[in-house]
This record gives structure tokens, sequence and C-alpha cells, in this order.
């Protein structure tokens, strides 16, 4: 196992079209999460998966948000009808709950620009 | 309320011992110390993490005083290469999401 992996790992679109990124965690983690990252901010906090289970979203989720990870593997996070201000960093992580003093494990990203 | 504030940047020279202070008054008793260090254009990477006391790896050393209402991080002989952000964390073990600050954006001087 390599890690967490992220497909695409770069992204351009146009303003109003959809996209949708993949995250492949580490396979024996139970958890996924999904954050945001802005140029000299650090990682925020957009959602959260316990197995295929989405437990928690952010407000930072808007409606045009929606984030799957179906058969506890795989998650997909899609954004429709993108905006400018949707451009980021966006950044998956994977981590084995219940383990005290567990890491958590992210991918390099997909990097989203909005034109 | 943050739950941490560290200093927004540093500067060291290669081969110096650098060590990042980061505050976080309001920690609760079930709280753990992580620190995380990113890279640009990569995604954060686990350095260390302590509840008390004095955590070593073969990375960096983390100091928690008893009150624990601070933490160290403590960076040994640094390289151009420790040139990166990084992330002072608190977070209830069993807590559901990492939250991170701004972060210490280090910079190594050759």
């Amino acid at each position: 196992d390599t890690g967490v992996s992220q497909d695409p790992r770069h992204k351009i679109t146009k303003r109003g079209q959809n996209v949708t990124f993949r995250c492949d965690p580490i396979s024996e983690h139970n958890r996924l999460y999904w954050y945001r990252q802005t140029l000299g901010q650090g990682p925020e906090f957009l959602t959260y998966f316990q197995n295929e289970a989405q437990l928690e979203k952010s407000r930072l989720l808007s409606d045009r948000f929606s984030a799957e990870r179906p058969k506890g593997s795989f998650s997909t996070l899609e954004i429709q009808r993108t905006e400018q201000g949707d451009s980021a960093m966006y950044l998956c992580a994977s981590s084995l709950h219940g383990v005290v003093g567990t890491e958590a494990f992210f991918g390099q990203g997909t990097r989203l620009t909005v034109v | 309320l943050a739950k941490t504030t560290q200093p927004i940047s540093m500067d060291s020279y290669e081969g110096q011992e650098v060590n990042i202070t980061c505050s976080h008054n309001n920690i609760a008793t079930n709280d753990y110390i992580t620190w995380y260090q990113q890279f640009p254009s990569q995604g954060p990477r686990f350095i260390i993490q302590g509840y008390k006391t004095k955590v070593t790896n073969e990375v960096a050393s983390l100091f928690i005083p008893a009150d624990r209402k601070s933490s160290t991080l403590s960076l040994p002989r640094v390289s151009l290469s420790d040139t990166a952000v990084y992330y002072c964390l608190v977070d209830n073990f069993g807590n559901e999401k990492l939250t991170f600050g701004t972060g210490t954006r280090l910079t190594i001087i050759p």
C-alpha cells in the first residue's frame, strides 16, 4: 500500500461546471476525511466518514458539495456548479479510528482552479 | 476562540536546533497534542504526538509542561529540507476531525 491516493492531481474547470475528485485511502483505514486548503491557510475540515457512513459535515460544505464513500472504501467529492471561490487544494486523509495515538495520513491533494 | 496559537513564521540557519512553541490555554483533560509538517503542494505529514512530558522520535522531540497549556516542537540540526509549514493541533482522542490553524512557516537559511 503506497498511502492515500488522490485523483486527479490538478483540475481546471470553467465556472458552472461540475467536478468530481476521487480519494483512495489506506486499505485498512476506517476513517476518511476531506479538507480544503487555500493559499496561506491551514486545511479546513469539510467532512468525514466512518466506513461508509458520513458522520459530520462542516458548514463550509454547501449544498453544491456532496461526498460519498460507497462500501467504505474509496470516496468521491463532487462540486456542482463550480464558482471561482471553490478554487483550492482539496485534501483527503485516512486514519484507523479507535487506536490511541493513531495518525491521519494525507494524500497529495487535488488542486482545483475555476476559471 | 482559537484552540492553538503559534508564531506565523520563523527563520533559522542550517545545523541549528529549532524550537517552535504552541500555546493551547484551553486544552482539555482528554486532548492530545499533535504536530504536522506540510511542504508546498503536498498534504500534511504527521511528525509527533504527545499527551504530557516529553516524547521523542527519529524526527523531533515534543516537550509538554505539566500544565499542558503549551508545547514545544524541537527539530534538531535542521537542514534546508526542513523548510515547511508546521501545524500544532490539539484534539480530543476520538475527536472526529483535525483542526488546523495557520501554522508556522519555518524557513531554513543556508
